[in-house]
């Protein structure tokens, strides 16, 4: 079974720009949710998906930060503008809905550097 | 706030020791405590998860204890290796409500010397 997938793996980008990043989660899986990482800290919860809505996005910048899952499948997540502080490794993780504990898969994540 | 707390922050193991790590919540909603393990460049994975209606869950290597009154939960390794360096995160959900939303702790980097 193929594993949580994202792109790209690295961005570099000044303050102010725009990027963008991609997820494809686990196959069935309805939930997805996309984290951030920074540095030598646990993953923060951004916002949560089942199938194409949006469950959970209260700790979402929406100042800067948006997200959208298409087809209740491949999700991106947007930032525009960045700021220096939003350099970290976002994560994106998938799970079955309603089905054990709710099992969290996470991909490799997105590490953005903002310069 | 709903809030894990972590610690050690980072720990050094001698190869063939026991490893500890502890962590300690206040929201008593909270039901599903599972620990994951996260390489350097890679994402976090599941390694072990308890509920609280047990006090201790084994598999293999790797133990949790929970103390349910304390609200503290721990995470043993034994005969820990050099294969275990890695950094642990502690988080609890609440299944029972239907939020399975994982709050993290800030995490315990491992190193397991030879």
């Amino acid at each position: 079974e193929a594993g949580v997938a994202q792109s790209p793996r690295y961005k570099i980008i000044e303050k102010r720009q725009s990027v963008a990043f991609w997820c494809n989660p686990i196959s069935g899986h309805a939930t997805l949710y996309w984290y951030q990482q920074i540095l030598g800290q646990g993953p923060k919860l951004l916002i949560q998906f089942q199938n194409n809505g949006v469950v959970d996005d209260s700790q979402l910048p929406k100042d800067r930060f948006s997200a959208e899952r298409l087809k209740g499948v491949d999700s991106t997540l947007k930032i525009q503008p960045a700021k220096l502080e939003d350099s970290a490794v976002y994560l994106c993780a998938s799970s079955l809905v309603g089905r054990g504990l709710g099992e969290q898969y996470f991909g490799p994540g997105t590490r953005l550097t903002v310069t | 706030q709903q809030q894990v707390k972590q610690s050690p922050q980072s720990l050094i193991v001698q190869k063939g020791g026991i490893s500890i790590i502890n962590c300690a919540y206040e929201n008593t909603a909270f039901d599903y405590f599972p620990w994951y393990q996260q390489f350097p460049g890679k994402g976090p994975a599941l390694l072990i998860a308890i509920r609280p209606d047990v006090s201790e869950k084994k598999e293999g290597r790797f133990t949790i204890s929970f103390n349910k009154s304390a609200k503290q939960f721990s995470l043993h390794i034994m005969d820990s290796q050099p294969g275990d360096s890695a950094t642990y995160f502690c988080a609890a959900s609440m299944v029972s409500t239907g939020s399975y939303q994982l709050t993290f702790g800030k995490g315990t980097k491992l190193s397991v010397i030879p």
